[in-house]
């Protein structure tokens, strides 16, 4: 049974302390997301990595920064968490080369409700 | 701007009748489109997918249908049962436009018994 799995469920933190946000995957897949999902706005693309150390900007990646040492695993950073970052926050991974995933599709993992007092 | 529009966020249906649920997209060259299920807390599930050289594509109860002059899709829900209840989200991509996927803002579906 494939697999992706991220480190907590619910977090819960103070304005300006920093976060970590760990997902693991077992598919050996190359390329790996983090998005933040939002009331009214869907899944929005913070960073992706197509391979070890490398890394990609998505849509929205102000305040965030990743970690991909290792192929399976895929880390998100909030350097000074504040308020406007409480999100529901998801993992994914695809199969894929290069950064191409070609037509796979997504596997998300089950979520971190982050809530940033 | 967004890419990928579902411009209905809910939809109420009846148990046993069809679920129509709409997705409208910008950009031609997306060339694969998505649907995924997700039920609170819990992350997205893929449901079925469609690629550009099809116009439909029938997975047991859903059936994704594709319409690449009006760039529109519609995902329909056959017959819709009380665990259909959930957001759905519709998603493009194309690797021609870079290996990300472009999610739509999601239709929350509800099946009443």
């Amino acid at each position: 049974d494939v697999k992706v799995t991220q480190s907590s469920r619910y977090l819960v933190k103070r304005t300006g302390e920093k976060v970590f946000l760990e997902c693991v995957q077992d598919m050996d897949h190359e390329n790996m997301f983090w998005y933040r999902q939002d009331p009214g706005l869907g899944l929005r693309l913070i960073y992706f990595s197509y391979d070890v150390k490398m890394k990609e900007k998505g849509d929205i990646p102000e305040g965030y920064s990743v970690s991909r040492e290792k192929k399976e695993r895929f880390s998100l950073i909030l350097e000074s968490a504040s308020t406007n970052q409480t999100s529901m926050y998801l993992c994914a991974s695809v199969r894929g080369y290069k950064g191409v995933a070609g037509y796979n599709e997504q596997f998300f993992g089950p979520g971190t409700r982050l809530t940033v007092l | 701007d967004q890419q990928v529009k579902q411009n209905s966020p809910s939809l109420s249906v009846q148990e046993g009748r069809i679920s129509i649920l709409n997705c409208d997209y910008t950009n031609s060259m997306f060339d694969y489109f998505l649907w995924y299920k997700k039920y609170p807390a819990e992350g997205p599930t893929f449901l079925i997918s469609i690629s550009s050289i099809k116009d439909k594509n029938e997975d047991g109860r859903f059936t994704v249908f594709l319409n690449k002059s009006a760039k529109h899709l519609s995902l329909h829900i056959v017959p819709s049962q009380p665990g259909d209840s959930a957001v759905y989200f519709c998603a493009a991509r194309s690797d021609n436009y870079g290996q990300n996927f472009v999610f739509g803002p999601g239709t929350r579906l509800s099946v009443l018994p």
